[in-house]
This record gives C-alpha cells, structure tokens and sequence, in this order.
C-alpha cells in the first residue's frame, strides 16, 4: 500500500462545476498536508496546507482534513479551464520535514 | 525576485558521465530538497539537507550525492550517469517545522536525458 494515495484520473468536470479531488495516507501521525498544482512541464505550485481537522478556504479552494478516516480532499468550486492541471497531495508524516507526495490526480475542466 | 532558480532548464547527457544540477535560493530557508519525478510514480525525496554543513538521504539516493556549503545552494551531483536516471529533478526549500507553515516551495526544475 503506497503511503499517500491519489486517484490518477482524469476527473473530467465541466466548467463552472465543483472538482472533488481526494486523497487517503496510511500514517495515522500525519501532522501537516499540502495540495500542489503542476501544470504539464511545470514545477508543483502550493495551493494550500492544511493542519488541523475540518475545513480552511482560500478563495474558490477548500481543503478538508479528517485525520480519523485519513483522508484529505481538495474542492475547486466554479472549475475555470485554466484549473486542469495535475493535483498533488503531500503529507508530512511526522516531526521531520520531509513530504511524501502521491502520484497526483489529473484534473480537466471542459469549457 | 524571491525564489528557487535551478540550472540547467535541460541536458542531454552520456551514461558514464559526471553532472552536477544546481539549485539556488535567496527565501533563507534552512532546509532545501531534491527530487526526481517520474511518469506514474510521483516526486521522490533523493537527498535533503535541513541546514548549512548537513544532509540526508532521501527515499531514492542511490548514484547521486549532494552537498551544502551554503544556506543558498544545494547542488546534486551524479557520479557517473545511468539511463535510469533519466528524469526531471526539482529542487525545493522550506522553513523547519516550528519555524512557520514549513511549505516546500519547489524551482523550475531540470530535465535530463541520459543516453
């Protein structure tokens, strides 16, 4: 079982819809996660870190925590095509400061 | 411009062969990092050092070495090049933890062929 687990893809919504984008970790003393934008032959961009359980908003974005089931989403409300990109979860999984990323979840909006 | 630049964008280079991929930043930040990203395998941890004087190994170290002589550089060297590390290699930094949000802020990123 990997340690932090995306689904690849694509999820394909159409603009103007919400993107649910999710991700699951395996260890339980997780402390810090980050959702990363790569555009295709681009470096990752942070869109948001989140620490503690329930939701933190930044403009159309919201992550979610919830630390008892493991999982961390990434809602993108009102989808512009210019959000298709590939979506990374990082999650740093103890007191060190080293992230493990999951393979991403490719994302394309429709106009 | 505060940021991660990281030279160079792109190489072509032959197996057997030395390189070294360089990475500067100018956010002070005390820890930096490389990775290496792969189709279908996401971003690896190769090396990373959380300040001047010391690094550690990452999840994939093997064939590359690092060193940090500096705050601001983190350079990645290969010893002798094999095709498997044909990737694109990026470098990050970011604040310790206890230190603010510890954010990893990622360079452009450099793409290397080894043939």
């Amino acid at each position: 079982q990997k340690e932090v687990e995306q689904n690849s893809g694509p999820l394909s919504v159409p603009e103007g819809a919400i993107a649910s984008l999710n991700c699951t970790y395996s260890d339980r003393g997780s402390q810090s996660f980050f959702w990363y934008r790569q555009y295709s032959g681009k470096s990752p961009e942070l869109i948001m870190s989140i620490y503690s359980n329930g939701d933190k908003e930044d403009g159309r974005f919201t992550a979610q925590l919830n630390k008892a089931s493991q999982y961390v989403s990434l809602l993108i409300r009102d989808s512009q095509p210019s959000d298709s990109a590939t979506y990374l979860c990082a999650v740093r999984m103890d007191s060190s400061y080293k992230l493990i990323f999951g393979s991403g979840t490719r994302l394309l909006v429709r106009p | 411009i505060a940021g991660i630049t990281q030279a160079p964008t792109s190489q072509i280079l032959a197996a057997g062969r030395r390189m070294t991929l360089r990475c500067t930043q100018d956010m002070r930040h005390n820890a930096m990092y490389w990775y290496r990203q792969d189709l279908g395998l996401g971003l690896r941890l190769i090396h990373y050092s959380n300040t001047a004087g010391t690094t550690g190994k990452g999840e994939v170290p093997d064939g590359y070495s690092v060193s940090r002589a500096n705050t601001d550089d983190f350079p990645l060297t290969l010893a002798s090049a094999v095709p498997s590390q044909t990737s694109v290699y990026f470098c990050a930094s970011s604040t310790l933890p206890g230190q603010g949000d510890n954010e990893q802020f990622f360079g452009p990123g450099t793409r290397l062929t080894v043939l």
